[in-house]
């Protein structure tokens, strides 16, 4: 039974596409977050929500939008995709101010 | 500014010998967690340990161990014994009043027999 259930777990567009990666977690944590990693292995916060609530939203194209319907959910959707988009992105939860538990990530191409 | 600093891009270790992966931070905030990650080939982050900022113990987990000095805003993540399957990338990461995770850039370890 996954705890941070990420998918599609690899996504291969066009440029100009909208896509989105869902994102469900199953701890009943309360603060759920998007993560971007690089092709050099860097990882960087985009958005964080608490009970649904954007916390964090870190300067992030507003290509970029999360969406989070209720506290165990949290989506990602991105506009016009671009070549720079290209990156792992990881889903996270975590009871707030504590460790987290990551989604397996979602490897995103744009071709 | 740069809250977490890994030093060592990649290092090299053999099999049954312990290897230190270093960590230095920096915060003004008193109360703040410090975390260890391991990334392998697969792509997954793997929680390894904690110490937090109040913490009068340096943690360990099994063959981790984290040596913590709070003067010098370092914390360093020690494997003992390594073993083939610790090969991977590791990231150190700092939870302070920012209320997300910092990530050091990390280093890549690979286990030689």
């Amino acid at each position: 039974d996954t705890a941070v259930s990420q998918t599609p777990k690899y996504l291969v567009t066009q440029m100009g596409n909208d896509k989105s990666i869902k994102c469900e977690q199953n701890l009943g944590h309360d603060t759920m977050y998007w993560y971007k990693q690089d092709s050099k292995k860097f990882l960087k916060i985009m958005f964080s929500y608490n009970n649904k609530e954007l916390i964090i939203n870190e300067t992030v194209p507003n290509r970029f939008s999360p969406k989070s319907p209720d506290k165990a959910h949290l989506n990602l959707h991105i506009n016009s995709l671009e070549l720079g988009d290209s990156a792992v992105y990881f889903c996270a939860s975590s009871p707030t101010g504590y460790g987290y538990t990551f989604g397996s990530g979602t490897r995103l191409t744009v071709v | 500014a740069q809250k977490i600093t890994q030093t060592q891009p990649g290092m090299f270790v053999q099999e049954k010998e312990a290897v230190t992966l270093d960590c230095t931070y920096d915060t003004s905030d008193p109360s703040y967690g410090l975390f260890w990650y391991k990334q392998p080939s697969s792509g997954e982050m793997i929680f390894l340990i904690y110490q937090g900022s109040y913490d009068q113990q340096n943690a360990t987990e099994g063959r981790y161990s984290l040596n913590f000095q709070k003067a010098r805003k370092s914390a360093n993540l020690v494997i003992s014994a390594s073993q083939l399957g610790d090969s991977a990338m590791y990231f150190c990461a700092m939870l302070d009043s920012g209320y997300a995770l910092n990530f050091g850039k990390g280093t890549s370890l690979l286990v030689t027999p």
